[in-house]
């Protein structure tokens, strides 16, 4: 597509459920992020994919947070058990490094997380 | 560690100009990024600094020192649609990958 496109935009969630992310990057981005952004604040970095691998899962905020990609393109961002401190705005990104540009991340529009 | 620091809030009149200030510390460095996020809207890419000084985009500028960690910002000609969060992002290569880092953002309103 022309641009990242992320599902479902908007979930409502009981306590203790299960939800899936999904990210579909720009077509031939190799590099895919993971932010997570409570109202008001700023952007927190969750997960990076290059390709299919994940380099830095450092962002993640516990054991119930996990990522994965396959053939280099969609992304599932999967929340286990969810928290109310879960609620927030979970943004994905992606970018095409190494073509002598500077990379920037084109954003989705978001997957707006409320558990009740 | 890996710092970003912006102020929280920032208002200007229209018409007029407005820097907005950004210092960071990272692990390493590998270009800073401005990016503009409406409300209840996605960042969008404004500008981009990898070696030192200003560059110009229309009514917006970024100028970057790296021996200083320090960035602005310059938003020239405001008008009210500049009303939104801007957001400093460090690009950090530390462990062979590029992690963008984000500061918190300013949120900058346009008063007529």
């Amino acid at each position: 597509g022309a641009g990242v496109s992320q599902s479902p935009s908007n979930k409502v969630t009981e306590k203790g459920k299960d939800v899936e992310l999904r990210c579909d990057p720009i077509s031939g981005h190799t590099a895919l992020y993971w932010y997570r952004q409570r109202l008001g604040q700023g952007l927190e970095f969750l997960i990076y994919f290059q390709g299919n691998s994940a380099p830095d899962k450092s962002g993640l905020p516990s054991d119930r947070f996990s990522a994965e990609r396959t053939g280099e393109s969609v992304s599932t961002l999967t929340i286990q058990r969810t928290q109310q401190e879960d609620s927030a705005v979970y943004l994905c990104a992606s970018s095409l490094l190494g073509t002598g540009g500077p990379g920037e991340l084109f954003f989705g529009e978001g997957s707006r997380l409320t558990v009740l | 560690g890996q710092n970003i620091d912006q102020p929280t809030e920032m208002t200007a009149t229209e018409g007029a100009i407005v820097q907005i200030n950004c210092t960071y510390q990272t692990s390493g460095f590998n270009g800073l990024f401005w990016y503009q996020q409406h409300a209840g809207e996605a960042p969008t890419f404004l500008s981009y600094n990898v070696l030192d000084g200003l560059e110009e985009k229309g009514r917006f500028s970024s100028f970057l020192s790296r021996s200083k960690g320090y960035s602005y910002l310059l938003l020239k000609e405001l008008q009210m649609k500049d009303s939104a969060s801007y957001l400093c992002a460090v690009r950090d290569p530390a462990g062979g990958y590029n992690k963008l880092i984000f500061g918190a953002g300013t949120r900058l309103a346009v008063h007529p």
